[in-house]
């Protein structure tokens, strides 16, 4: 079972920064937090992961409260074509265990509004 | 840089015929994984393969599924005497050593 909270679906103006919540108050020390979308129904699209301090790429921020319990993915300007489903996953960054499966639960579907 | 590729990308069998789906890796990833994808559902773990060995097959139906990832070529999902049920989006990531999965667009199998 995914170890993840996300609200069903968002919605978001184009142009304006979307910010996609998820909590995950069981997460481990060793856990980072990954999060994917899935576009349509094509393949999912890796966006951004982090373990505890914030992360920023070209696509996205993650923002991690300092509990590690909850984080938040920010599109600072969403457009029409980042409307998908988007997913938080936890898992562990080690070699050890199963931790290699990616397990999704339903998402957060963000539709952008022109 | 060549992403994940899977081929082919639609599929249609009629129930009892074989279905046979190729994912081929990033260039420099050894491991791959499958995963699948039932209408309105979200995506599970099926198999995770290296080169010539199946480390964890967990998520494989026990019976008519099948996969191998040889040392030449890319990795098959076989699965046999095909079913309704089993029309599905069928996804391939590949990565490094536990690192990032990266999917591929997914095959999309139609059962007649």
């Amino acid at each position: 079972d995914a170890k993840t909270t996300q609200p069903p679906s968002m919605d978001c103006a184009e142009g304006r920064a979307a910010n996609l919540p998820c909590n995950h108050s069981t997460i481990s020390g060793n856990e980072y937090v990954y999060w994917y979308r899935q576009i349509h129904s094509q393949g999912p699209q890796y966006i951004i992961h982090g373990l505890k301090n914030n992360e920023t790429n070209e696509m996205a921020s993650l923002i991690i409260t300092e509990d590690r319990k909850s984080s938040t993915l920010i599109l600072p300007h969403a457009t029409l074509r980042d409307t998908a489903v988007y997913y938080c996953i936890v898992r562990v960054g080690d070699s050890g265990g199963s931790n290699y499966k990616l397990t999704f639960g339903k998402g957060t579907l963000l539709t952008v509004n022109p | 840089n060549a992403g994940v590729m899977q081929n082919p990308r639609h599929l249609v069998r009629r129930r009892g015929q074989e279905a046979r789906l190729r994912c081929s890796p990033m260039k420099g990833h050894s491991h791959v994984y499958w995963y699948r994808q039932l209408p309105e559902e979200g995506l599970k773990f099926m198999v995770y393969l290296q080169k010539e060995n199946i480390i964890d097959e967990s998520g494989m139906p026990k019976e008519r599924f099948s996969a191998e990832f040889p040392k030449e070529g890319p990795s098959i999902l076989r699965i046999q005497q095909v079913v309704r049920g089993d029309s599905a989006a069928y996804f391939c990531a590949s990565s490094g050593l536990i690192d990032t999965q990266y999917f591929g667009p997914g095959t999309r199998l139609t059962v007649l």
